[in-house]
């Protein structure tokens, strides 16, 4: 089955500065990438998220950007701001609706 | 709040007895599921359904069970054979009408073993 890497577990950036999160799957039929973000106590929200056939989409300050060749996908967040902490997760799907696979998730702290 | 609503947030389990949780959806999504999150772990899925009356095992099924009696409702029970259920669990849906969507999340039961 699928398996995603994320990486790092822990980021800490200052205000301001931009902030990259990775994702490795093993699946190269993969076809679905979602990126969620779950603020201390709360439900992870579906954020940005990017199909196989574009390799970047761009939503504000968020993008995400995908190698197929590579089977890796990334977050970028450009100017952090403090309400930007929390715990991102990326996942990968094969297109069905039974095989979302999670990253272990990134812990993202942006100091004032 | 979000369509998906949980219940209840907090739950203390005992040795030896089950519990349900509840998950109830108002988004008239075919497909919901159960995670179970732990630190440093993500999520992992127990159990999805992708219409009534029909549901499958997840990569971490062994201890739980599940229903889909109505299209709603999905709930989930952390059974005796459960050995460590202590953890936070998350339901989702999806709508299941082709390709691949975001995930709708409740706001999570944290279960503890006392």
């Amino acid at each position: 089955g699928e398996n995603v890497e994320q990486h790092p577990s822990t980021l800490s950036v200052q205000e301001g500065d931009s902030a990259v999160i990775k994702c490795t799957y093993s699946d190269s039929a993969s076809n679905y990438f979602p990126w969620y973000k779950q603020e201390l106590g709360k439900r992870p929200q579906l954020i940005i998220d990017i199909r196989s056939n574009v390799g970047e989409k761009k939503d504000q300050r968020i993008a995400v950007t995908l190698n197929k060749t590579a089977k890796h996908f990334s977050l970028h967040i450009t100017e952090t701001q403090p309400e930007d902490s929390a715990v991102y997760f990326c996942a990968a799907s094969l297109g069905n609706n039974n095989d979302m696979r999670f990253g272990a998730g990134t812990r993202l702290t942006v100091k004032p | 709040d979000g369509g998906i609503t949980q219940s209840p947030k907090y739950l203390f389990r005992k040795e030896g007895q089950n519990v349900t949780l509840s998950c109830e959806q108002n988004l008239n999504h075919d497909a919901m599921y159960w995670y179970r999150q732990d630190p440093g772990q993500g999520l992992r899925l127990i159990y999805y359904s992708q219409i009534v009356n029909d549901f499958q095992k997840g990569d971490i099924a062994e201890g739980y069970s599940v229903s889909r009696e109505k299209k709603e409702s999905f709930p989930l029970t952390v059974t005796s054979a459960q050995k460590n259920p202590t953890a936070f669990y998350l339901c989702a849906s999806t709508s299941g009408t082709g390709g691949v969507y975001g995930y709708t999340f409740g706001s999570g039961t944290r279960l503890t073993v006392v």
